[in-house]
């Protein structure tokens, strides 16, 4: 079973349409979770960390987190172009400290 | 500026050759990563560093050696046991053992020729 795991895509949502990333993980001790945002040819970059169960809002975007369900997903509200990347899920181990991260999902937002 | 520093940007390495990958952060960040990254795939860890003069291998430590001599130094070596090197490699860190996520450097992107 692979440690994080998530949709490969590609997802194509319309512009201004919500944009909604999934991503389960195998490791029920872990305690932080990431999503980075990474743009073709450069590195990621951190958009969302979430500890607690329930949801984090920071502007259009929302991490949702359900420890008992092993699961996480980011939501994109008003997706724009710009927002076109693929979408890394990662989830810190805390034996040795160390982020997983799941294989990316390809997000292509529309005109 | 505080960040991570990677050189080269591109890198072309010939069959049997070992290369070394500069990675240099200033952020006084006591541990350190590297990941390899193909094309259309996440990022999959080498080593990692959480104390000078220690480390760590990853899930893909074969045909890669490292040092940590410095806090603010973690080379990679590519060595020619590597037989599928070609890939983006992106160096990281965070302070401590600290759950707030990690700081990339813009990455090395090796081609064999």
């Amino acid at each position: 079973q692979k440690e994080v795991e998530q949709n490969s895509g590609p997802l194509s949502v319309p512009e201004g349409a919500i944009a909604s990333l999934n991503c389960t993980y195998s490791d029920r001790g872990s305690q932080s979770f990431f999503w980075y945002r990474q743009y073709s040819g450069k590195s990621p970059e951190l958009i969302m960390s979430i500890y607690s169960n329930g949801d984090k809002e920071d502007g259009r975007f929302t991490a949702q987190l359900n420890k008992a369900s092993q699961y996480v997903s980011l939501l994109i509200r008003d997706s724009q172009p710009s927002d076109s990347a693929t979408y890394l899920c990662a989830v810190f181990y805390n034996q040795g400290g160390k982020l997983i991260f799941g294989q990316g999902t390809e997000l292509s937002v529309k005109p | 500026d505080g960040g991570i520093t990677q050189s080269p940007k591109y890198l072309f390495r010939k069959e049997g050759q070992n290369v070394t990958l500069s990675c240099e952060q200033n952020l006084n960040h006591d541990a350190m990563y590297w990941y390899r990254q193909d094309p259309g795939q996440g990022l999959r860890l080498i080593y990692y560093s959480q104390i000078v003069n220690d480390f760590q291998k990853g899930d893909i430590a074969e045909g890669y050696s490292v040092s940590r001599e410095k806090k603010e130094s973690f080379p990679l070596t590519v060595t020619s046991a590597q037989k599928n090197p070609t890939a983006f490699y992106l160096c990281a860190s965070i302070p401590g053992t600290s759950n707030y996520g990690y700081t990339f450097g813009s990455g090395t992107r090796l081609t064999v020729v």
